[in-house]
C-alpha cells in the first residue's frame, strides 16, 4: 500500500523531443506528489509538485498530469535538453509527512 | 546561504566498526530525515524526527541509530550490525505542514574496506 511504482527505469530522448515518466501508487491517502531531479553525486533537488485536487500542472517546460481516479501521475519534460540528463524520481505522501519514493528513471537527452 | 551540510563526502568502515554521519542544517526545519540509496531502488527511509529529542525509524532502520539533540542536528550512526552499509546516504529536512518540500543535502557514500 505504501508502494509507488515508477516506469520506466530508463530513458533515451533526442534533443527537442518530449520525455515522459510515469508513476502509479494504492495509497489513496496520499496527496501530495513531487518529482524530483538528481545529478550524480548531488543529493535530489525538488522539481514540480501538484495536488490531487488539480489534474495538471505546469512550470516552464516541466508539466505533472495527475489522474486520481487510475490513481496514476506524470513527468512530461519538453523540448527536452542535454542538460536535463539526470535521474527523476517521483514521490508521494499523505499530508506531507514522510515522503514514498519511486524507484527512479535515469532520462539521457543526446544532442 | 541556507542549506543541508552533509559529512563526509566519502567515509569507509572497516569490519566491526560503527561510523557516523553528520546532518547539519541551517534553513530552520523542524523535521528531519536520513535516507539510504542503493542503484536502482529508489530512496528509502532510515529514521526520521519531526522534532528536537523524539524520532522514528523508517522502512528499514535494522542496523541504524539517531539522535536529535539540537534542531540542526540529526547524525546517523551505522552500527556494525548493518551487513551492508555500502550506499549513498542522503539527509533532508522540511518544514512541517501540508505540501512542504524536503530539502536534501549532497549525501555521503560509504563503502566497506
Amino acid at each position: 500500500q505504501q508502494q509507488v511504482k515508477q516506469s520506466p527505469q530508463s530513458l533515451i530522448v533526442q534533443k527537442g523531443g518530449i520525455s515522459i515518466i510515469n508513476c502509479a501508487y494504492e495509497n489513496t491517502a496520499f496527496d501530495y506528489f513531487p518529482w524530483y531531479q538528481q545529478f550524480p553525486g548531488k543529493g535530489p533537488a525538488l522539481l514540480i509538485a501538484i495536488r490531487p485536487d488539480v489534474s495538471e500542472k505546469k512550470e516552464g517546460r516541466f508539466t505533472i498530469s495527475f489522474n486520481k481516479s487510475a490513481k496514476q501521475f506524470s513527468l512530461h519534460i519538453m523540448d527536452s535538453q542535454p542538460g536535463d540528463s539526470a535521474t527523476y524520481f517521483c514521490a508521494a505522501s499523505p499530508g506531507g509527512s514522510r515522503l514514498t519514493f519511486g524507484e527512479g528513471t535515469q532520462l539521457t537527452v543526446n544532442p | 546561504d541556507g542549506g543541508i551540510t552533509q559529512s563526509p563526502k566519502y567515509l569507509f568502515r572497516k569490519e566491526g566498526q560503527n561510523v557516523t554521519l553528520s546532518c547539519e542544517q541551517n534553513l530552520n526545519h523542524d523535521a528531519m530525515y536520513w535516507y539510504r540509496q542503493d542503484p536502482g531502488q529508489g530512496l528509502r527511509l532510515i529514521y526520521y524526527s519531526q522534532i528536537v529529542n523524539d524520532f522514528q525509524k523508517g522502512d528499514i532502520a535494522e542496523g541504524y541509530s539517531v539522535s536529535r539533540e539540537k534542531k540542526e542536528s540529526f547524525p546517523l550512526t551505522v552500527t556494525s550490525a548493518q551487513k551492508n552499509p555500502t550506499a549513498f546516504y542522503l539527509c533532508a529536512s522540511t518544514l512541517t505542514g501540508r505540501g512542504q518540500p524536503q530539502h536534501f543535502g549532497d549525501g555521503t557514500r560509504l563503502s566497506i574496506l
